[in-house]
């Protein structure tokens, strides 16, 4: 089975903080993810990567940065925290999607989460 | 834009009843769809996945979705809920500009009643 490892499940830290989120899988999937779940929202998108050292933006990246610099691993950064921040977190991995038809619907698999909390 | 929308936000149902979970989506290209669960303080998991090979498609717990192209529709049911159906489930759709990233509708809040 897929194991997608966040580092904490709650997390409490002061606005202006400099925030690392932790994530790490263990089947050298090419894809990871960090997506924001808020009620009534569901989950948004905050940055991809597809690659060692690749990122892309996601729906919501502003106050966000990212760091991959292993396959296995998926940083979240928040550069100065914001009581608007104050969120579940939740790191995905997935194969890339190749070839052609159901090849191409590769099923992401999920972390449990960090809620962070911003006073 | 891909979209996705869940009708309602919480769904109550009887213990032993049928459960119907409404997912209407948005594409103007063939699409990939997901039904994903999450239990209290977990994480998602997912439940099944249209493959096209079949458009009743058939998950884990006894879920199964229909895949309704002419009602862009991909609604989920299991005949008889559970207790520990109750959690929160939430359809997705591949996205337009890459296969990789995939839209999440808002989530249905599913209550099981004894």
């Amino acid at each position: 089975d897929v194991k997608v490892t966040q580092s904490s499940r709650y997390l409490v830290k002061r606005t202006g903080e400099k925030v690392f989120l932790e994530c790490v899988q263990d089947m050298d999937h090419e894809n990871m993810f960090w997506y924001r779940q808020d009620p009534g929202l569901g989950l948004r998108l905050i940055y991809f990567s597809y690659d060692v050292k690749m990122k892309e933006k996601g729906d919501i990246p502003e106050g966000y940065s990212v760091s991959r610099e292993k396959k296995e691993r998926f940083s979240l950064i928040l550069e100065s925290a914001s009581t608007n921040q104050t969120s579940m977190y939740l790191c995905a991995s997935s194969l890339r999607a190749r070839g052609r038809g159901h090849q191409l619907n590769q099923p992401q698999h999920f972390g449990d989460g960090t809620r962070l909390s911003i006073l | 834009a891909q979209s996705v929308t869940q009708l309602g936000s919480h769904v109550s149902v009887s213990e032993g009843a049928l459960v119907l979970l409404r997912c209407n989506y948005s594409s103007s290209v063939p699409p990939y769809l997901f039904w994903y669960v999450q239990y209290p303080n977990q994480g998602l998991q997912l439940l099944l996945k249209y493959t096209s090979a079949a458009t009743l498609v058939k998950g884990i717990n006894g879920f199964e979705a229909e895949f309704k192209k002419s009602e862009t529709s991909f609604h989920l049911t299991k005949p008889s809920a559970h207790m520990s159906d109750a959690a929160e489930y939430f359809c997705a759709v591949t996205s337009k500009t890459s296969y990789d990233k995939v839209i999440f509708g808002p989530g249905t809040s599913l209550s099981v009643i004894p």
